[in-house]
């Protein structure tokens, strides 16, 4: 099975200060036709999670673009340019390029 | 608007069966994959299982910790998927979210439906 690891555990920040969250795979992510399956989700709490990145760096569907995603093979980062209130929750990356499908185990984003 | 309603949670005793279902609107349901995922409480994301479209052969991928209990269905002709818990342990205790899959990821999520195994 492909582990995830993320850092940090939790991330204090400060209301329109950047976030970065790091995450890294036990192997590559790149699959055998080319692309590489990793997401990232949103989780505000008591709500379930949300789609915000997927294949790296595509930004879904209605997501603000002070979110962006970056990386290749087995590091990524997920990166918010300015952190809103909205924002708090936990961020998990994902990994679709083989079964069993694994997360990180989270990373808690929460304002100072 | 895409939408995916689970329903069928609740409380049940360790070794009995339970069974959710996913009622999906807003898109073509017969054509996407549909994958289950849960969240223990407090805790992270765990996938559960993945069933491809009819299309693709309608196979299916379990993870190991529920493989041979838990068995996933569709009805694409009521745009409904099912999954089918056997033999229920303490630790299946999560809420269970079910996904439309979008392609290499899950694009849309329900709100969930919570199980608790307990006696």
């Amino acid at each position: 099975d492909i582990v995830m690891t993320q850092t940090p555990l939790s991330s204090p920040v400060t209301l329109g200060q950047p976030a970065s969250i790091s995450c890294r795979s036990s192997q590559s992510l790149v699959h055998s036709d080319g692309n590489t399956y990793l997401s990232w989700l949103q989780q505000r709490p008591g709500q379930p999670p949300r789609l915000l990145i997927y294949k790296i760096s595509q930004r879904f569907s209605g997501v603000p673009d002070r979110f962006s995603g970056s990386g290749a093979g087995t590091d990524f980062t997920l990166k918010i340019s300015r952190v809103e209130a909205e924002d708090v929750g936990v961020y998990y990356c994902m990994q679709a390029t083989q079964f069993p499908l694994t997360f990180g185990g989270g990373t808690k984003v929460e304002i100072k | 608007e895409v939408q995916l309603v689970e329903s069928g949670g609740g409380l049940v005793q360790p070794g009995r069966s339970l069974r959710l279902s996913c009622t999906a609107s807003g898109f073509t349901f017969g054509d996407y994959p549909l994958s289950w995922f849960r969240q223990a409480p407090g805790k992270g994301l765990e996938w559960v299982v993945f069933i491809r479209s009819k299309v693709d052969g309608g196979t299916t991928e379990y993870a190991a910790s529920v493989k041979g209990r838990f068995t996933i269905s569709r009805d694409d002709s009521k745009s409904i998927a099912y999954l089918q818990m056997n033999s229920l342990k303490t630790e299946d205790t999560a809420v269970y979210y079910c996904t439309k899959w979008g392609g290499s990821f899950s694009d849309y999520w329900g709100q969930g439906a919570l199980v608790t195994v307990s006696s």
